[in-house]
Parts: C-alpha cells; structure tokens; sequence
C-alpha cells in the first residue's frame, strides 16, 4: 500500500536554528496537511496546501513557518527560527481528490529544540 | 468553533473482550465527518473507522464499530474481540466539510490497553 514518508525521524536543534521537515505525499494526492503533537497535548492542525497554495493555516502557523512543494513531489516545513516550545511530533499527512477527507499520515518527526 | 472531547484518558480490557471508547464533540455545522484515529507505539496515525454525519447508519470496519449520536453528538468506538495489537493510543476527530479545508479537530486521546 502507498505510503507517506518522513524524514527525518528525529531532529534535534538549537534554538534559534532553521529547521526543514521533509515529506514525500502519495504520488497522486493533491491536498496536503502538517500537524503537530506536543507531549501530553492534542493534536494540533498547522497548515493545509491544494495546488501550489495554503488554503488554511491555524494561528500556531506564523511567519516563523513556512511551506514549499519544490518539485512536485516533495512537501517540506520549515520553521526559520526554532524555539523550545517548538519541540513536538510533526505529522505529514496527504489525501487525494476523489476521497479528501481520508488523510494518509507519516510516521511523523520528532523534534527536539535544545 | 469546534471541540472534540474524549473523557476517559485511559482504559484497559482484557484479550477477546469488548470495549468501548467514548467521545464527544461541539459543532453548529449539520455537514461534517468524525474519526477514530489509532496511534501505537510507532506513533504513526492509522484510520480506523469513519462516519459521514448524514449517514444514519452507523459505520462499522471489522471488530470496529461506532455508535453515532448526532442529536447528542456522541461518537463512540466499539471494538470487540480486543487484541493485544489493539493497544494504542486512541484519537477521536471532527472534520468540517467546506470546500478544499480538511482541517482535523482532534481530542486528547484515550491509551488503550489490551491485556492477554
């Protein structure tokens, strides 16, 4: 069965350092998401993108952040500025046109901001 | 705006017996999907089961079914015949239908553990 794939599994940084999280969707889905799960939190929603665009973003989704599809296969997030409260699972996830509401996740990056 | 809300953080069954994870959820929306989520120890997130809300019927996918309430809107997970691979974390979400968005709602979870 298709998958969607992270990389990497865990990344730890320094505070104030760039990150980028990387994610390859399913080849032929159209829409995809990145979410975030702190330790003990819920799952929160970041950011979801359909054709070359955001089409929403939450208010955890500030200008620290930011999303790229650069060659139409993968999907990255990068936070430009990380901070410790930044630490947290990130889960890519993608769906496609014909069943949107049926989200494929990654098996998530664990990242830690030191 | 919508909540989702699972009450019970943590729960245990004993192998082949049935169990039943509850949430709840707050919307004004009438068009709208809910979701059960499992999570185990990989962390990665697997769809167990989903209801479209107009759907009187109540979904069910195996050992898994729901029981779908949507006056009271209570959208709780049956699974019988536990398995000791049905240990995991389990998520409830909300989904709004509204053109492109498919933005997750998702409660706190409820750690399910299988006992043999």
């Amino acid at each position: 069965e298709p998958e969607v794939t992270q990389t990497p599994s865990h990344q730890v940084t320094q505070m104030g350092q760039e990150v980028i999280l990387r994610c390859v969707p399913i080849s032929n889905h159209l829409y995809f998401y990145w979410y975030r799960q702190i330790l003990g939190q819920k799952v929160e929603f970041l950011v979801s993108f359909y054709n070359n665009e955001i089409s929403e973003k939450s208010e955890i989704f500030d200008d620290q952040f930011s999303v790229e599809r650069p060659d139409g296969s993968n999907f990255t997030l990068k936070i430009r500025s990380t901070k410790l409260e930044d630490s947290a699972m990130y889960f890519c996830a993608s769906s496609d046109p014909d069943w949107v509401e049926k989200l494929f996740f990654g098996s998530g990056t664990q990242l830690s901001v030191l | 705006a919508q909540t989702v809300t699972q009450s019970q953080p943590e729960m245990s069954v004993q192998e082949a017996e049935t169990v039943t994870l509850s949430c709840t959820y707050d919307t004004s929306e009438n068009n709208y999907y809910l979701f059960w989520y499992k999570q185990p120890p990989s962390r990665q997130m697997i769809l167990v089961i989903r209801q479209e809300a107009y759907k009187q019927q109540n979904a069910t996918e195996n050992r898994f079914s729901v029981n779908f309430q949507k006056a009271a809107k209570s959208f709780s997970l049956k699974i019988s015949d536990s398995q000791l691979g049905d240990t995991a974390m389990y998520f409830c979400a909300f989904m709004k239908v509204a053109g492109n968005n498919r933005k997750l709602i998702w409660g706190l979870g409820t750690s399910l553990a299988v006992n043999p």
